[in-house]
């Protein structure tokens, strides 16, 4: 596609259920990013993947979060008995290589947990 | 990853130039600094990269002393759409930009 794109573009969950947020990054993009956002904060690193694997999960707040990614392309973010911290806005990036190559954003998933 | 200092806020007028400067003392001998842009409720967008001395583009310069310890991104003649926040991230191409470290930025406020 044209960029990054993200779904859902707005979440609205109650405290304990599971959410799945989905990133489907550019066509030929080997390297696919998850970060959070928080209000008013600075990005958090969450993880990366190299094609299918993650090399790097060091940034997944807890055994609650977890992502995958399939065929080279889209990935899932999965964050089960979700508590009201998680609200946040949750990004996804990718870029051509790992090889620090700019990083192209989705418009990112507003999640709320009530 | 380095890390990095920079202003919290800045303020400017239509037309006139911008400068931002970042310290990153630790920086290391393989490390590239890079400049995002980040509008609200958007993702940040790359705006520059540059290793030394001087790099441009059609949106900004970057300029990087000898001793690489700090730089400056430069937005010439802003606009209102300029005003966002402006990330500055310092890391090794090969092994530390595969999570980008952001900081709390500095955000830009253009006034007419």
């Amino acid at each position: 596609g044209a960029g990054v794109s993200q779904s859902p573009s707005n979440k609205v969950t109650e405290k304990g259920k599971d959410v799945e947020l989905r990133c489907d990054p550019i066509s030929g993009h080997t390297a696919l990013y998850w970060y959070r956002q928080s209000l008013g904060q600075g990005l958090e690193f969450l993880i990366y993947f190299q094609g299918n694997s993650a090399p790097d999960k060091s940034g997944l707040p807890s055994d609650r979060f977890s992502a995958e990614r399939t065929g080279g392309s889209v990935s899932t973010l999965t964050i089960q008995r979700t508590q009201q911290e998680d609200s946040a806005v949750y990004l996804c990036a990718s870029s051509l290589d790992w090889a620090g190559n700019e990083q192209f954003f989705g418009p990112g998933t507003r999640l709320t947990v009530l | 990853l380095a890390k990095t200092t920079q202003p919290i806020s800045m303020d400017s007028y239509e037309g006139q130039e911008v400068n931002i400067t970042c310290s990153h003392n630790n920086i290391a001998t393989n490390d590239y600094i890079t400049w995002y842009q980040q509008f609200p409720s958007q993702g940040p967008r790359f705006i520059i990269q540059g290793y030394k001395t001087k790099v441009t583009n059609e949106v900004a310069s970057l300029f990087i002393p000898a001793d690489r310890k700090s730089s400056t991104l430069s937005l010439p003649r802003v606009s209102l759409s300029d005003t966002a926040v402006y990330y500055c991230l310092v890391g090794d191409r090969g092994t530390g930009f595969q999570k980008l470290v952001f900081g709390t930025g500095t955000r830009l406020l253009v006034s007419p």
